[in-house]
């Protein structure tokens, strides 16, 4: 089993549509959580982070953690055509160096 | 600030080549990273240097070397290439600030190198 799980997709959205990305851990004693975007040819870049249980907002992201459930999630809202890459999460356990990706979810947002 | 440079960006080998991926950060970073990335398999880590004359193995090493040659300098090479090595490859590196910023990973534009 893969140590972080997401859907690979991919999730098609219309424009304007909330975007909902899930993301699955094993490593119970993980303490750090990201989401990466990648554009197709380039290289991942950080959107979101976030450390603790519940929500956190930047603009239309919202990336939501629940350490019970091992889960995490990405919400884009009013999603643009402009959104559409693969999504990956990535997370860093107790060890502290290493950071784990997912195999990530392809994202398209037709007009 | 040209922030992480990897070269080359396109390599074709055949079986049995060597060659090196070179990597260089100017962000006084501690940490780097190489990963390699593969259709539906999200990027899976090499090797990693978590401070300059340190490295450790990641999920994937075998058939990898690598030296952190100075505190901006870490190379990954491949003594005697293979099909399955076929991948794009990344750098990243990591500062440890406090606050906002921190654990933030900084990537390479990639090194997309095919094995014949």
């Amino acid at each position: 089993q893969k140590e972080v799980e997401q859907n690979s997709g991919p999730l098609s959205v219309p424009e304007g549509a909330i975007a909902s990305l899930n993301c699955t851990y094993s490593d119970r004693g993980s303490q750090s959580f990201f989401w990466y975007r990648q554009y197709s040819g380039k290289s991942p870049e950080l959107i979101m982070s976030i450390y603790s249980n519940g929500d956190k907002e930047d603009g239309r992201f919202t990336a939501q953690l629940n350490k019970a459930s091992q889960y995490v999630s990405l919400l884009i809202r009013d999603s643009q055509p402009s959104d559409s890459a693969t999504y990956l999460c990535a997370v860093r356990g107790n060890a502290g160096n290493m950071l784990t990706f997912g195999g990530g979810t392809r994202l398209m947002v037709k007009p | 600030n040209a922030g992480v440079t990897q070269t080359p960006k396109f390599q074709v080998l055949k079986t049995g080549q060597s060659m090196t991926l070179q990597c260089a950060q100017d962000m006084n970073h501690n940490s780097m990273y190489w990963y390699r990335q593969d259709p539906g398999m999200g990027l899976r880590l090499i090797y990693y240097s978590a401070s300059e004359g340190t490295t450790d193995k990641g999920e994937v090493p075998n058939g990898y070397n690598v030296s952190r040659l100075n505190k901006r300098e870490f190379s990954l090479r491949l003594e005697s290439a293979a099909p399955s090595q076929t991948s794009v490859y990344f750098c990243a590196s990591r500062n440890r600030p406090q606050g906002a910023g921190a654990n933030v990973l900084t990537f390479g534009a990639g090194s997309r190198l095919t094995v014949l």
